[in-house]
């Protein structure tokens, strides 16, 4: 089993709809979690960032943490095209060298 | 936010020969560097994780010989594909960071497209 794992899609929504995207993880220790956005041929730049459990907001972004069931989430609401983009979850116990999640392609459709 | 740059952004060359790729942090002093490698469609795979003035430590299954890596200083690494092949081939990516507590936050370049004929 990967220590992280995402769906890789791609996802393909219309504009403005509601985006729903997750990782699960098998690493119980992990407590800090990260969400990265890449486009296509470009480095990953960082979206959100949460400790433990809980949400956390930023503009229309959502994200959450469900250490019981090692499962976190990215929401996305309103999406546009300028969201079509490879979205990367990333985790770690310490805050240091964080894994990778193979990323999910995700394609808003105008 | 910090900057991180690669130089160049795409290279071509023949195989057999060696490639050099530059990661700089523009605006801050970088205590770790990682390198990447990005398949198509496919996840970062870390190969590398760099600190500055000493040896780099390699993932399992990546030749220390054929990906030499140089941290120079703080604000610099390299990475060299010696005796490129064309499985070589592929999206080289570097990322740096500070150092910061409690979250070490991995600032990213926009990677180096490296296509081996």
């Amino acid at each position: 089993q990967k220590e992280v794992e995402q769906d890789p899609g791609p996802l393909s929504v219309p504009e403005g709809a509601i985006v729903s995207l997750n990782c699960t993880y098998s690493n119980s220790a992990f407590q800090y979690f990260m969400w990265y956005r890449q486009y296509s041929r470009k480095g990953p730049e960082l979206l959100m960032y949460t400790y433990s459990s809980g949400n956390k907001e930023d503009g229309r972004f959502t994200a959450q943490v469900d250490k019981s069931s090692k499962y976190i989430s990215l929401f996305i609401r309103d999406s546009q095209p300028s969201d079509s983009a490879t979205y990367l979850c990333a985790m770690s116990a310490s805050g240091q060298n964080f894994v990778f999640g193979p990323g999910t392609r995700l394609s808003v459709l105008p | 936010g910090a900057v991180v740059s690669q130089h160049p952004s795409r290279v071509i060359c023949k195989s057999g020969t060696s490639v050099k790729i530059e990661c700089r942090s523009l605006d801050f002093q970088a205590t770790t560097m990682f390198w990447y490698r990005q398949f198509p469609k496919q996840s970062l795979m870390l190969m590398a994780t760099s600190n500055e003035g000493s040896k780099a430590t390699y993932e399992q299954g990546v030749e220390k010989d054929k990906f030499l890596i140089n941290h120079a200083s703080l604000t610099l690494s390299t990475l060299t594909v010696t005796s490129a092949h064309p499985e070589d081939s592929s999206f080289y990516i570097c990322s740096a960071t500070t150092g910061t507590t409690p979250v070490d936050e991995q600032f990213f370049g926009p990677g180096t497209r490296l296509t081996v004929l």
